[in-house]
């Protein structure tokens, strides 16, 4: 079945960096997109970044251009999260969640149970 | 970026009732050269990832039970559970996926009155 399964989260200081990870298991990886999504506390969802199935194409939300790198290796069956100096209002959940297909116009069928990141001082 | 607009923020509904919940896009989601609107609707529980309900704005994942109902086309979108049950009570989310970002509504608090 499939299985993703997020870690790397932690508690970190503001302007620091941290990678987080999703490893994937139950399906082939590497014909499919990926995306990070957030939940900070006490608020809704939100998109973070996505990236094709081969690497090749990636976006990001406005709140992250810049400072997060999404990447992935398709031979450890891995997603990853670089994120750059990071901030308080990064606090949060981080779901990975696996597309229906290879790019990103497709929903999201299914999700990592999460790893927390918190951005504190 | 395409704004997604959930109404109402919060709703109680009474056992074996039916509960509706609005969404409403920014733009136009429906795109002419396949027909689709590109909207699905999440369920998210505490300490759970979000599970995929509905995609297509109203096919229902497999699995998810027929009380759970997608419809609207265009901008405006519906989710209605035809009867709640305790196990609905979530937080209920719409999204769009027609373009980068693939945006979310606030979401909508479901709770049994």
């Amino acid at each position: 079945q499939v299985q993703l399964v997020e870690s790397g989260g932690g508690v970190v200081q503001p302007g620091r960096s941290l990678r987080l990870s999703c490893a994937a298991s139950g399906f082939s990886f590497s014909n499919y997109g990926m995306h990070w999504v957030r939940q900070a506390p006490g608020k809704g969802l939100e998109w973070v970044a996505v990236i094709s199935y081969d690497g090749s194409n990636k976006y990001y939300a406005d709140s992250v251009k810049g400072r997060f790198t999404i990447s992935r290796d398709n031979s450890k069956n891995t997603l990853y999260l670089q994120m750059n100096s990071l901030r308080a209002e990064d606090t949060g959940v981080f779901y990975c969640a696996k597309s229906f297909n290879g790019g990103y116009y497709s929903r999201y069928d299914y999700w990592g149970q999460g790893t927390l990141l918190t951005v504190s001082s | 970026d395409i704004v997604m607009t959930q109404s109402p923020d919060s709703l109680a509904v009474s056992l074996g009732e039916r509960a509706t919940i609005n969404c409403k896009s920014s733009q136009n989601i429906l795109y002419s050269s396949t027909n689709k609107n590109y909207l699905t609707w999440y369920q998210h529980k505490p300490g759970q990832p979000p599970k995929l309900l509905i995609y297509w704005a109203s096919t229902r994942e497999s699995g998810v039970p027929d009380r759970f109902s997608g419809s609207g086309s265009g901008t405006d979108f519906t989710l209605t559970i035809s009867s709640l049950q305790a196990e609905d009570v979530a937080v209920y989310y719409c999204q769009q996926y027609y373009n980068i970002p693939h945006t979310f509504g606030q979401g909508t608090k479901l709770e049994i009155k």
